[in-house]
């Protein structure tokens, strides 16, 4: 059964601080893993989706990585400003046998903190 | 193009009571996926949609259904309401199957 864990449950830095999240799974068997972005009482914005076939995604400030061998992916914020504060979720999507696609498992979460 | 739309935004049952929540998912994306979030157990898939078909399936009790119509619209109905069924429950629509999830604002179900 997929597990999926995120390390720290929270976390607090000074704006302009680069930081690192993050998350790791129990099956390499996946056919991708994203990361979210959650606003209090809100729904969920992607931030950056990997296939199974890359090591890494960017977007602006954001870089993710994945090693499936090791079951880690993180998620790198440079240059932290105070509107980056949030709970930053990880999700796996699982790889059925055959092939097929599974559905997402998501971790707790890392709720972060950025002061000015 | 608008986003994930669900409504209603809050709701407020009572024990045994049943609800039902629709999500409108993004114009041409014809996979709906429903998700309950709690302080507790955190996201938790319930179902996925795709053309009018269930294409994956949760670990909820046979309380919890869903449907999806031709237009892409879907809902999800929970009957014999609990009081461990208060939650957020957070739709999410995609187009193709590699491609992310656009989730919606979420409909927030009190059970007193």
């Amino acid at each position: 059964k997929q597990e999926v864990t995120q390390i720290p449950a929270a976390l607090s830095v000074p704006e302009g601080e680069n930081l690192v999240l993050n998350c790791s799974f129990t099956d390499s068997a996946i056919y991708n893993l994203q990361w979210f972005r959650q606003d209090p009482g809100k729904g969920l914005t992607s931030l950056l989706l990997i296939q199974s076939s890359q090591r890494e995604q960017t977007s602006g400030r954001l870089n993710a990585s994945l090693d499936k061998s090791s079951g880690r992916s993180t998620l790198y914020i440079a240059a932290s400003q105070p509107g980056d504060s949030a709970t930053y979720l990880c999700a796996v999507r699982a790889l059925n046998y055959g092939g097929s696609q599974g559905n997402l498992i998501f971790g707790k979460g890392t709720k972060l903190s950025v002061k000015p | 193009k608008a986003g994930v739309t669900q409504t209603p935004r809050y709701l407020i049952k009572t024990r045994g009571q049943q609800v039902t929540l629709s999500c409108s998912p993004i114009s041409g994306h014809r996979s709906v996926s429903w998700y309950q979030q709690t302080p507790g157990q955190g996201l938790q898939f319930l179902f996925e949609y795709f053309s009018e078909t269930q294409r994956n399936k949760g670990n909820f009790p046979g309380r919890f259904s869903g449907r999806q119509f031709s237009n892409s619209r879907s809902e999800m109905n929970v009957s014999t309401l609990e009081l461990g069924d208060s939650a957020l429950y957070l739709c999410a629509s995609r187009q193709r199957d590699y491609e992310t999830q656009y989730f919606g604002p979420g409909t927030r179900l009190l059970v007193l």
